[in-house]
């Protein structure tokens, strides 16, 4: 499997307009993290889904924020209308269920989403 | 409530120091415990984690039930060990992690 791949490396947009950014979890992987990366605040979880369905979204910073997972393979993160506040690395990270039997159950990141908002 | 705790921001040591994280943790059950490093710009990478009681890269973390620590220790430092270190603990009834807020560690030559 090549890993957890997200896509844009780098989004630069302006004040104001739509940025989605993508995430294609390893395969079987049941649980899917999106997480948020700045210097002030540090690693911090936006959201997570468990088979498609989003389980926690109580760190979604408002309502700007939305993100969707339409089947295993495949996560959006949303941020409409987007803010320079909302520049920061965003992380998409995936794993299998804790206690699953032969299986390594860290999360797997990916390379992540560079997000400069001018 | 679950939490990680590493109470230091910045660490420095010497090449050739020895150098040891700390990450304590609250968890009412029994965790799943991991280490991930992160070097400059790249993405977390699972370091070690505490099932597996292996050594990597010459670190080692041992699970201290009674302390609720998981430090991670490495007998000499290198100066590729720099970056940024993360504790994560995995639990609970959602299965999410939780993180620390991270260590950066710097080695001096």
């Amino acid at each position: 499997d090549a890993g957890v791949i997200q896509s844009p490396r780098h989004e630069v947009t302006e004040m104001g307009q739509e940025v989605t950014l993508r995430c294609k979890p390893i395969s079987g992987h049941d649980y899917l993290f999106w997480y948020r990366q700045t210097m002030m605040r540090g690693l911090e979880l936006l959201i997570y889904f468990n088979n498609n369905v989003p389980i926690d979204d109580s760190g979604m910073p408002e309502d700007r924020f939305s993100a969707k997972m339409p089947n295993a393979s495949f996560s959006t993160l949303k941020i409409q209308p987007s803010e320079p506040r909302d520049s920061a690395v965003y992380f998409c990270a995936s794993s299998f269920p804790t206690g699953t039997r032969g299986k390594d159950t860290e999360a797997f990141f990916g390379q992540g989403t560079r997000l400069t908002v001018v | 409530a679950q939490r990680v705790t590493q109470p230091e921001k910045l660490l420095s040591v010497f090449k050739g120091a020895p150098v040891e994280l700390k990450c304590n943790y609250s968890y009412s059950g029994s965790p799943e415990l991991f280490w991930y490093v992160q070097y400059s710009r790249q993405r977390l990478q699972l370091l070690l984690r505490h099932i597996s009681r292996e050594s990597i890269k010459g670190f080692t973390a041992d699970l201290n039930k009674g302390e609720t620590s998981f430090h991670l220790k490495k007998p000499f430092a290198q100066e590729e060990d720099s970056a940024m270190y993360y504790c994560a603990l995995r639990g609970g009834t959602g299965n999410q992690f939780y993180f620390g807020t991270g260590t950066s560690l710097t080695v001096i030559p």
